[in-house]
Order: C-alpha cells, then structure tokens, then sequence
C-alpha cells in the first residue's frame, strides 16, 4: 500500500464532462506534484505545490485545473478534456520542494475521454 | 528537452543474474535519482546520489554517477523475479526547485 492515495483509481468520462480526481496524503508532506504518465513513457510534470501554494505550472492547458485546499489534499479539476488527456495521472508528495527530497508516489488515476 | 535516455529500453534475464541500466542526461544537476515502477502502479523511490558523489550503494543497488559524462547506471545483483518492473532515473536542475525530469525508462523482467 502506498501513503499516498489517489482516487477514483478508474475514471472515463466524455469530452463534455467535468470531474476531478482526488489525492490525500498524512506524511505532514508540504510539497505536492500531479504527473501525467502516457503509455509505455516517463512521467512528465504537470503542477508543483509548496505549502499549498502554486509554485510551478509546466505549461499545463486551462482545462486542468489544480487546488490545494489544505496540506494534506490536492485536486486536480478536469473540464472539456480532449481525447489526448487520455493516460494515468499520478500524485505525488516530498517533505518540503527541495531537490535532495525523494517523492512518494499513489498508485495514479487511469483516465480514459471518450 | 531535459528528459533524460536509458539504455537498454528492455531487458530480459534469469533470477539470480545481475542487471545493469544506463542514464544519461543533457543539463547540470543536482542530484539523480532512480525508481522503480511496477505494472500498473505509482512510482517507488530506490536511491538518490549527489552530484558530488560517484557511487552509492543500498541493499543489492549500486548506483553510479558520472557528471562529467552525463551519465548514471543502476546495478541490481543478484535479480529477482520480483524485481520485474519499469526502472527510471530522474534528475533535479540546479534551481533547487524539486521539479524532476524523467528518463525513458528500461523494463526489466526478471524469468525465474
């Protein structure tokens, strides 16, 4: 089991719809990061938080939406998406967003748009 | 592209047999790190060498890192079947921001 947990772990939805998928991690981390993960490829990085504040966004399309509501919460809010979104989105978490702080990663959110 | 390359992209060996994975990389870093990725599953921490450091070892891992060639490696010995899994080195720039880049990653399978 990992300590950071992603949820729904499936999600398919039309191009039309809205949802939002949900990590939440109880390691008093303060860094949070959502990935994007294509088939047979490397995670890229989507949205770095630091103390529940936006410190990066990796050029990521307005129809992703993330929030931090607290320090142990993260979403990531889906609206109009293509069907190129298709692909498993990971959450990750280190203690604070220093370079030498390993990242936990949950299990992913496997998103199909139809 | 700061992404980084492995090599080889898969590899296939018996128990018992060790397993050698290669990085390299374009940009100054950091630090590099390695993970290991069941099917299916998030993403496992494994190791984290410096820059200023040339080999580190945990349990049946020894990791290289080579700055002025760019370039890491990941030495399993004594494989196991468990041992199967997607293995990525991934590496921080040196703005101190915890942003990692990914290499391609190798498939290990591990035939018992």
């Amino acid at each position: 089991d990992t300590e950071v947990t992603q949820t729904p772990k499936h999600l398919v939805m039309g191009m039309t719809n809205k949802k939002s998928l949900k990590c939440e991690q109880h390691m008093g981390h303060r860094a949070m990061y959502w990935y994007k993960q294509k088939a047979k490829k490397p995670p890229e990085l989507m949205f770095v938080y630091s103390y529940e504040k936006l410190s990066i966004n990796e050029s990521v399309p307005s129809r992703f939406s993330p929030e931090c509501p607290n320090s142990s919460l993260l979403n990531l809010h889906l609206h109009a998406l293509q069907p190129e979104d298709s692909a498993l989105y990971l959450c990750a978490s280190s203690q604070v967003e220093q370079s030498n702080q390993p990242q936990h990663f949950g299990d992913g959110t496997r998103l199909s748009i139809l | 592209s700061q992404q980084g390359e492995e090599d080889p992209q898969a590899l296939s060996i018996q128990e018992g047999e060790n397993a050698t994975m290669n990085c390299s990389y374009k940009t100054s870093i950091n630090n590099l790190q390695w993970y290991r990725q069941n099917s299916g599953r998030g993403l496992v921490h494994l190791i984290l060498i410096r820059s200023n450091e040339r080999e580190k070892h945990s349990g049946r891992l020894r990791v290289t890192l080579d700055t002025s060639k760019k370039s890491s490696s990941l030495l399993i010995t004594a494989s196991r079947a468990a041992d199967t899994a997607s293995y990525f080195c991934a590496f921080v720039g040196q703005t101190g921001a915890n942003n990692l880049f990914f290499g391609t990653g190798t498939r290990l399978t591990v035939i018992p």
